[in-house]
């Protein structure tokens, strides 16, 4: 079974550009989470997507955006980039949306996405 | 603001040695789970503790979730370099969101 898929593996842009990252979830997983996982800060979460709806966000600014397509792979947008968004950019994906049993869950993380803003 | 807080945050030992690895926090998790992340790559389940004073034994991983299910703690017996990577817990909180620490990361000399 392949594990969840991001790309590009690294991205470099400049100030003031959009990123495009993407992920794809392992078959059969309708739920993907954004991570961000800056130097020395843990992982921070960003988006949650279920079924092609956004279900819960982090905080962080609304240029931080995404979507989820009908076969449940998803895209995260970065627009106006500042050089702090540089940072390990992680999905993961799960196969369950709503937790009636607590810990019966888990998140498989996908290898991650390094975007380099210069 | 880190929701969930571990100590250490660096880690270097002999191989050989025994390790604790504490995760902090004021709230209560419904679930916690521990990960590990090799560098280049994204984090690997351990294991998800449930319920409060749950110990739980990977190996030479013993993972205990506190009784108010607001800590937890990772140990490991007898440390060899392929234990090296960073540690992360992560709880599960409402709406589906988990909470990630600031992790430790475990350097493991041979």
């Amino acid at each position: 079974e392949a594990g969840v898929t991001q790309s590009p593996t690294h991205l470099i842009k400049t100030r003031g550009q959009q990123a495009t990252l993407r992920c794809s979830p392992i078959s059969g997983h309708t739920s993907v989470y954004w991570y961000q996982q800056a130097l020395g800060l843990g992982l921070q979460f960003l988006l949650w997507y279920d079924e092609g709806e956004e279900r819960n966000r982090g905080n962080f600014p609304p240029r931080f955006s995404g979507r989820q397509f009908p076969n449940y792979s998803s895209e995260l947008n970065v627009n106006a980039l500042e050089l702090e968004d540089s940072a390990l950019y992680l999905c993961a994906s799960s196969p369950v949306e709503i937790r009636t049993v607590p810990g019966t869950d888990t998140q498989y993380f996908g290898p991650g996405t390094r975007l380099t803003v210069l | 603001t880190q929701l969930l807080e571990q100590s250490p945050q660096f880690l270097s030992i002999q191989e050989g040695e025994n390790l604790t690895v504490y995760c902090n926090s004021s709230s209560v998790f419904s679930s916690l789970q521990w990960y590990r992340q090799e560098p280049g790559e994204g984090p690997v389940l351990l294991v998800t503790v449930v319920t409060g004073g749950e110990v739980k034994k990977l190996k030479r991983l013993t993972f205990q979730f506190g009784d108010a299910r607001k800590d937890s703690s990772l140990h490991i017996t007898a440390a060899q370099p392929g234990d090296t990577g960073l540690y992360l817990c992560a709880g599960h909180g409402l709406i589906n969101q988990f909470y990630f620490g600031t992790g430790t990361s475990l350097t493991v000399i041979p």
